[in-house]
């Protein structure tokens, strides 16, 4: 079955410095979301990536879809306090009929301040 | 609009006992998710529905039942709960190729 495997489980990170979490997965995908988790909360999605070698900005966010669809990374630079959280990416098998979205495990941020 | 709307939000359960998370969308969503979330293990998929009527067992079925009732709603039931059940459980919906929502989320505790 499809494996989203996640990299780091943590993260900790002084302010100001730079973070990345990576998504593989075992087959090629049809997109990838990413999404956030603050501490106490739901994940709430940040982005949509479904061209191979698609890079997408918000602000200090940057993510990238692989040019095979096979993964994808998110880099947040110079991070903030606010930033805290676990990141998760989740994928969608191209090959999938159902459309059923696979998590990744999540990277938990903590940023010192 | 409220989105996924799961109840309770908190529950305390001795062990043994049963009880059903409900939860509901009103987004016309086709596809429904029950996730559970523990410390370091990230989201781990119970089960899920593709559509009313339809079920399928994700990584940690065992010890739940789900009923998709209609294609509002998709409720997870604890027959008989143990301490390991004790986690947060979220539900969750999405139309393929779409963003997925997330309900709040339910503590449950199970002494």
């Amino acid at each position: 079955g499809q494996q989203v495997m996640q990299i780091p489980q943590y993260q900790h990170v002084q302010e100001g410095e730079d973070f990345t979490t990576y998504c593989n997965s075992s087959t090629t995908l049809s997109n990838i979301q990413w999404y956030k988790q603050r501490p106490g909360g739901h994940p709430v999605f940040l982005i949509q990536l479904v061209k191979s070698g698609e890079v997408k900005k918000q602000k200090r966010l940057t993510f990238q879809f692989g040019e095979a669809k096979k993964n994808s990374s998110l880099h947040i630079t110079a991070t903030q306090t606010t930033d805290v959280g676990t990141y998760f990416c989740a994928g969608i098998d191209r090959g999938s009929t159902l459309g059923r979205l696979y998590f990744g495990r999540g990277t938990q941020l903590t940023v010192w301040p | 609009n409220a989105g996924v709307t799961q109840t309770p939000k908190f529950q305390v359960l001795k062990t043994g006992q049963s009880m059903t998370l409900q939860c509901a969308q009103d987004m016309n969503h086709n596809s429904m998710y029950w996730y559970r979330q523990d410390p370091g293990m990230g989201l781990r998929l119970i089960y899920y529905s593709a559509s009313e009527g339809t079920t399928d067992k994700g990584e940690v079925p065992n010890g739940y039942n789900v009923s998709r009732l209609n294609k509002r709603e998709f409720s997870l039931r604890l027959e008989s709960a143990a301490p390991s059940q004790t986690s947060v459980y979220f539900c969750a919906s999405h139309i393929r190729g779409n963003t997925i929502y997330f309900g709040e989320g339910s503590w449950l505790t199970v002494v």
